[in-house]
């Protein structure tokens, strides 16, 4: 089985600073990882995925994410925050060889001006 | 396509009561999600339907909670009787086969009184 942990459940950050929102898993097996987000009363969107390749992955919005194997993490970041950008963000993993999403905790980030 | 449409938005229902929330996924994908969010336990993936068929309902908390799939175009999660405990966001998803991206659906906002 795999689980997901994210070590940030508030992030208050101000407009145009940059942001990282951290997220270690945990797997036996090969892994896919996914951010989602969710902006308020709205359901989840994927902002971005890493299955294979290339381990800097380039989402929507300008959010970016790096697998690091060695380190089990898989943390999002952003160069430049916008007010739009205050959401919720949840980090998922599912193992090569299983289709269950596991979900982290999520990460509240607030954009203020 | 219109997305995943889940049904209704918003549920206040009272201690006991029949609750039935509906999803009907995008056209053609052939696997279906229900996940649960709440505060203390972030997303939870409550069953899962391959071509309509239950995979994995380990996640189903008791005997209270049912869900069906009759068709392609349309599930149900039931729980029957509800409690306080199980106030939380629903939400459905559905993916195409071998694809790992999730589409969710806007969610149901679950009251029980």
């Amino acid at each position: 089985a795999q689980s997901v942990t994210q070590l940030d459940s508030q992030v208050p950050v101000f407009e145009e600073a940059p942001v990282e929102l951290r997220c270690n898993y945990s797997s036996s097996v090969s892994v896919y990882l996914f951010w989602y987000v969710q902006y308020p009363n709205q359901g989840l969107q994927l902002l971005l995925k890493y299955l294979s390749g290339s381990t800097l992955v380039k989402g929507i919005n300008g959010f970016e994410a790096e697998f690091n194997k060695s380190q089990t993490s898989f943390h999002l970041r952003k160069p430049s925050v916008h007010i739009s950008d205050t959401a919720e963000y949840f980090c998922a993993v599912v193992g090569s060889n299983d289709y269950k999403l596991s979900f982290g905790a999520g990460t509240t980030v607030t954009v203020r001006a | 396509d219109a997305g995943v449409i889940q049904s209704p938005r918003h549920e206040v229902t009272e201690m006991g009561q029949e609750v039935t929330l509906r999803c009907k996924p995008i056209s053609g994908h052939d696997y279906l999600f229900w996940y649960r969010q709440t505060m203390m336990r972030g997303l939870e993936l409550l069953i899962y339907f391959n071509n309509n068929v239950p995979i994995d309902d380990s996640g189903m908390p008791e005997d209270r909670f049912s869900a069906k799939m009759p068709n392609a175009s349309f599930s149900t999660l039931k729980i029957q009787p509800s409690e306080p405990r199980d106030s939380a966001v629903y939400f459905c998803a559905s993916s195409p086969d071998n694809d790992e991206k999730l589409f969710f659906g806007s969610g149901t906002q679950l009251s029980v009184l």
